[in-house]
């Protein structure tokens, strides 16, 4: 069946230092690709999304590409901020064989400090 | 749009009672799911729906769950007798299905205490 698996957290750094969360996949067919991100108190956010191969999703300066080849979508940001501070989660859904849902990973908790 | 629209917010109830949480789709969307998060267990998937039609309930826990969409506005969870282990945030989340991706979109959760 189609798992995710992303990089174990928590993982902490300063502002301004450079984010990568590792996430890979495993599908039958062509996902759709996601990263969500949960502050605290809250429910998950869409923060981008890739629908094929070689797609690059890019929101809030956070950027994820999606390698067919090496089953991965992982997460980048050039500079983080205090505020960035979050769960994200990696998902991804294939329609042939699930429909609408969703299979997540785990997540990451990251923490940025000042 | 006002997103997903999810009542109570918090609830607190004692154990043997029974528990109803609510949850208002975005409007249009046709895919509607419930989702349990804990520390221990991460987001669990209890059951989702199609146009209304329940379409997997593998994720519910027990038979104390039970979920209905009676229209395409409106949808409850209800835990009857609810339990301590019950105690989590539950979040539903929409969805319009269309050819190239299948995004939800989560509303703000139910935190439920059962004591």
């Amino acid at each position: 069946g189609d798992s995710v698996t992303q990089m174990e957290g928590p993982v902490t750094l300063s502002e301004e230092a450079f984010l990568t969360i590792n996430c890979t996949y495993t599908a039958t067919g062509y996902p759709s690709l996601f990263w969500y991100v949960q502050y605290p108190g809250e429910g998950l956010q869409l923060l981008l999304k890739a629908t094929k191969a070689d797609d690059k999703g890019s929101n809030k300066g956070f950027e994820a590409t999606y390698r067919k080849e090496t089953t991965s979508f992982h997460l980048e940001k050039g500079s983080v901020q205090v505020s960035d501070s979050a769960v994200y989660f990696c998902a991804l859904s294939e329609r042939e064989t699930s429909g609408s849902r969703l299979t997540f990973g785990e997540g990451t908790q990251l923490t940025v400090n000042p | 749009d006002a997103g997903v629209i999810q009542s109570p917010r918090h609830e607190v109830t004692e154990m043997g009672q029974e528990v109803t949480l609510r949850c208002k789709p975005i409007s249009g969307h046709n895919s509607l799911f419930w989702y349990r998060q804990t520390m221990m267990r991460g987001l669990e998937l209890l059951i989702y729906f199609n146009n209304n039609v329940p379409i997997d309930d593998s994720g519910m826990p027990e038979d104390r769950f039970s979920a209905k969409m009676p229209n395409a506005s409106f949808s409850t969870l209800k835990i009857q007798p609810s339990e301590p282990r019950d105690s989590a945030v539950y979040f539903c989340a929409s969805s319009l299905v269309l050819a190239g991706g299948y995004e939800q979109y989560f509303g703000p959760g139910t935190r439920l205490t059962v004591t």
